[in-house]
């Protein structure tokens, strides 16, 4: 079974402008949620989508938002993107039921110049 | 909110020695502790998790306890080798608004080295 895929693995952006990072989660996986790993504050909780909805909501601006199609697949935008933002952003796969594993992917790095 | 505390930040061991991580929450609503192993360029492996009804859990090398009453659990890896040599985080759930959404809490980490 293919594992949580997500693209692109590096990026560089300057400040101000927006991107998108995409997730493909393991097949049959209906939930997606996306993390932001730094240094400094360590794994932080985005948000978490389930068939389609926002489900859970971390403490994030506005500016981090995303969404899930269909087949699960997930994007997650950053609109503009400060130096603050640089980070690796994770995005996770599960069942969606309560206490289901998380398999995480291995992350697009986010570099804002 | 959560607020998951892990000690140590960095430990070494000798190769064949035991290693012992340890975290502590804050929601005595918790009830899933996972733990993830993180080597370098790759996203967090979970390696072991844990429900609050269970106190104690073992996958070969790989041990967890609960102590839902001091809200504290930890992860004991016994024989160490040089692979186990990584980064390791605790984590904790807390309910999300939505039937079956959760979050997990992560602990800032300890780094592993396990010395030949």
């Amino acid at each position: 079974k293919a594992g949580v895929t997500q693209t692109p693995r590096y990026l560089i952006k300057t400040r101000g402008q927006q991107v998108t990072l995409s997730c493909s989660p393991i097949s049959g996986h209906r939930s997606v949620s996306w993390y932001q790993q730094t240094p400094g504050q360590g794994l932080q909780f985005l948000f978490e989508y389930f068939s389609e909805t926002q489900r859970n909501k971390g403490n994030f601006p506005g500016r981090f938002s995303g969404r899930q199609f269909s087949n699960s697949r997930s994007e997650m935008n950053v609109s503009t993107l400060e130096l603050g933002d640089s980070a690796l952003y994770l995005c996770a796969s599960s069942s969606g039921l309560m206490g289901s594993p998380l398999h995480f992917g291995n992350g697009t790095r986010l570099t804002v110049t | 909110g959560e607020n998951v505390e892990q000690h140590p930040s960095t430990l070494s061991v000798q190769e064949g020695d035991s290693a012992v991580i340890k975290c502590t929450y804050s929601d005595s609503a918790s009830n899933y502790f996972p733990w993830y192993k993180q080597e370098l360029g790759k996203g967090p492996q979970l390696i072991i998790d844990i429900r609050s009804n269970v106190g104690e859990k073992k996958d070969q090398r790989i041990a967890v306890t609960l102590n839902k009453t001091a809200k504290h659990f930890s992860l004991h890896i016994t024989e160490t080798q040089p692979e186990d040599s990584a980064v390791y985080f605790c984590a904790a759930s807390t309910l999300g608004a939505g039937a079956g959404s959760y979050q997990l809490t992560f602990g800032k980490g300890t780094k592993l080295s396990v010395i030949p």
